[in-house]
């Protein structure tokens, strides 16, 4: 399914480089958020965002920072990459007026050398 | 902040047995209750949620509890199956303003169903 969709898919690069992840989703969601998934498998949120308020997980280095182009996407730029970074990185999206279910992109799995 | 904890983080269990995995949270505004199963390499992906104004939620083999004046909620799979073999998350929903919902994740539990 492509209700959530992320790029690329794997990245690899080195340290110091600065990097963008992608998403989009198509499902006509107020709400995007990005979560970390770290080797052991834990997953943390770094952002949500809407049209009205970016919500910043306050242990996320200001590194990271998203960019909304529109309500349908939601695109991750790390700053000066360290080997910290390496994770899986998923996007999400949900409807804002209640409570609701996320649905997750397929997930970034970034390397850092 | 909301706090999750999740417990155990590995499971066996035979195949045809049954499952639990319980959480704990912190924050008495927390409102939903979602469970995600992440197979390996893949995407979470919402199995059943529950919501404080109800106590228990079935769907087939899954059901989940919530007790809210204990803070804590259970995921019970029965007549487990192979294919259940995946990490399980659990995760609370509190309002973090501006009518975006932020989930906190518990740590995850490893189920391994052994044919």
């Amino acid at each position: 399914d492509t209700a959530v969709s992320q790029t690329p898919k794997y990245l690899v690069t080195q340290m110091g480089n600065d990097k963008s992840i992608k998403c989009e989703q198509n499902l006509g969601h107020d709400t995007m958020y990005w979560y970390k998934q770290d080797s052991k498998k834990f997953l943390k949120i770094m952002f949500s965002y809407n049209n009205k308020e970016l919500i910043i997980n306050e242990t996320v280095p200001n590194r990271f920072s998203p960019k909304s182009p529109d309500k349908a996407h939601l695109n991750l730029h790390i700053n000066s990459l360290e080997l910290g970074d390496s994770a899986v990185y998923f996007c999400a999206s949900s409807r804002e007026d209640r409570v609701e279910t996320q649905y997750f992109g397929p997930g970034t799995r970034l390397l850092v050398l | 902040g909301e706090n999750v904890e999740q417990h155990p983080s590995t499971l066996s269990v035979q195949e045809g047995d049954s499952a639990v995995i319980k959480c704990t949270y912190s924050d008495s505004a927390s409102n939903y209750f979602p469970w995600y199963k992440q197979e390996l390499g893949k995407r979470p992906q919402l199995i059943i949620d529950i919501r404080s104004n109800v106590g228990e939620k079935k769907d087939q083999r899954i059901a989940v509890t919530l007790n809210k004046t204990a803070k804590h909620f259970s995921l019970h799979i029965t007549e487990t199956q192979p294919e259940d073999s995946a990490v399980y998350f659990c995760a609370a929903s509190i309002n973090s303003g501006a009518g975006s919902y932020q989930l906190t994740f518990g740590k995850g539990t490893k189920l391994s169903v052994i044919p």
